[in-house]
């Protein structure tokens, strides 16, 4: 069984100023965790993912993440904001490894950010 | 990169009907296909998995006879919504499984209305 609690359902920064958005996980097995961020009426796009190795994970648009399996947390970070970055952010957890048939993503709530000028 | 292709991008249709949303994986073959429904503000709902040439799996409290699915290839999965109601308009992602380890790509969405 896994599941996702995304703290903050609304995060508002302002330009420029730091990105933390937290996500929280549980799975029985190790995971693969995800971020994706959503625009208005799009689809989902992958931002990163850990699956094994470094825990400290980089994605696209300067956003990062670090794995910490001690705090079984998956925090999304952006050093500077951008107001482009004003979407709705989704962590996501499936089971992790080769082999077996549930793949299933599960998602997080979600967490709109807005950016102030 | 991973591609997937959902199409229509929008449609609307009257209460009785049924509607059809493709989903094609464009440069990698899709193993398992996920579709999911999204609510306004709301995060995604898995609705059903499936697999090529074989039944989707639904989630529980997902009707499979108004929810149609078909994954006919590698590339191709399908989902009918089968006369519909104004109740069923709502955002419909479908999200395929291939290519790299660990991925999922996920489609435009499809804003279904019914009127």
């Amino acid at each position: 069984a896994q599941s996702v609690t995304q703290l903050g359902s609304h995060v508002s920064v302002s330009e420029g100023a730091l990105v933390l958005l937290r996500c929280n996980y549980s799975s029985s097995v190790p995971p693969y965790l995800f971020w994706y961020v959503q625009y208005p009426n799009q689809g989902l796009q992958l931002l990163l993912k850990y699956t094994t190795g470094a825990t400290l994970v980089k994605g696209i648009n300067g956003f990062e993440a670090e794995f910490k399996k001690s705090e079984t947390s998956f925090h999304l970070t952006k050093p500077s904001a951008h107001m482009s970055d004003a979407a709705e952010y989704f962590c996501a957890v499936s089971p992790g490894g080769s082999g077996g048939s549930n793949y299933k993503l599960t998602f997080g709530k979600g967490t709109l950010l807005t950016v102030n000028p | 990169g991973a591609v997937v292709s959902q199409h229509p991008s929008r449609v609307i249709c009257k209460s009785g009907t049924s509607v059809k949303i493709e989903c094609r994986s464009l440069d990698f073959q899709a193993t398992t296909m996920f579709w999911y429904r999204q609510f306004p503000k709301k995060s995604l709902m898995l609705m059903a998995t499936s697999n090529e040439g074989s039944k989707a799996t639904y989630e529980q409290g997902v009707e499979k006879d108004k929810f149609l699915i078909n994954h006919a290839s590698l590339t191709l999965s399908t989902l009918t919504v089968t006369s519909a109601h104004p109740e069923d308009s709502s955002f419909y992602i479908c999200s395929a499984r291939g290519g790299l380890v660990g991925g999922y790509t996920f489609g435009s969405g499809t804003r279904l209305t019914v009127v």
